[in-house]
């Protein structure tokens, strides 16, 4: 069956790190895939999506890349900072229903 | 839009009570998600609904969950009879069915069961 693997956190950084947060995927078909975040006591909040291979998501200086030939979609980011700690999942969506996939999610922890 | 609305944002109920959880779906969406998420297990889809109908509860843990949506305003979530296990927090989600797959999210309801 379909499913996401994300890289286990938690992920640590000091501000204005590079980050990557790694995603793959196993899917029939072609899905979309989305990148979540999750801010401490909040339910999660659609970040980025891509619909089709070669697609780049992008939003609040985070990027993912839909790439077919690997199955992948890491999350990144050039310059991180304290507001981005939080938790990211990424998903893909199931085809013929309207359920998405999600990861197990990664935790990141911006330090100043 | 004032989004996803769940209520009540905190629950806590002693094992055996009923406890009932309640959503207001964003206005034109017409699926709607209850998902619960713990430290153990993380995300889990309980059930989700199409246009009122629930299309896969396959999630549902067992007989003492049941899940509602009379209209396309209002769904429910209860428990009953209530356990420890049951702790976590409950989310409900909703989305323009098949059109973006984007799912929306409401701020939750923790509830714990002593």
């Amino acid at each position: 069956g379909n499913s996401v693997t994300q890289m286990e956190g938690p992920v640590t950084l000091s501000e204005e790190a590079f980050l990557t947060i790694n995603c793959t995927y196993t899917a029939t078909g072609y899905p979309s895939l989305f990148w979540y975040v999750q801010y401490p006591g909040e339910g999660l909040q659609l970040l980025l999506k891509a619909t089709k291979a070669d697609d780049k998501g992008s939003n609040k200086g985070f990027e993912a890349t839909y790439r077919k030939e690997t199955t992948s979609f890491h999350l990144e980011k050039g310059s991180v900072q304290v507001s981005d700690s939080a938790v990211y999942f990424c998903a893909l969506s199931e085809s013929n229903t309207d359920k998405l996939i999600f990861g197990t999610g990664t935790r990141l922890q911006v330090f100043p | 839009d004032a989004g996803v609305i769940q209520s009540p944002r905190h629950e806590v109920t002693e094992m055996g009570q009923e406890v009932t959880l309640r959503c207001k779906p964003i206005s034109g969406h017409n699926s709607l998600f209850w998902y619960r998420q713990t430290m153990m297990r993380g995300l889990e889809l309980l059930i989700y609904f199409n246009n009122n109908v629930p299309i896969d509860d396959s999630g549902m843990p067992e007989d003492r969950f049941s899940a509602k949506m009379p209209n396309a305003s209002f769904s429910t979530l209860k428990i009953q009879p209530s356990e420890p296990r049951d702790s976590a927090v409950y989310f409900c989600a909703s989305s323009l069915s098949a059109a973006s797959y984007e799912q929306y999210f409401g701020p939750g309801t923790r509830l714990t069961v002593t």
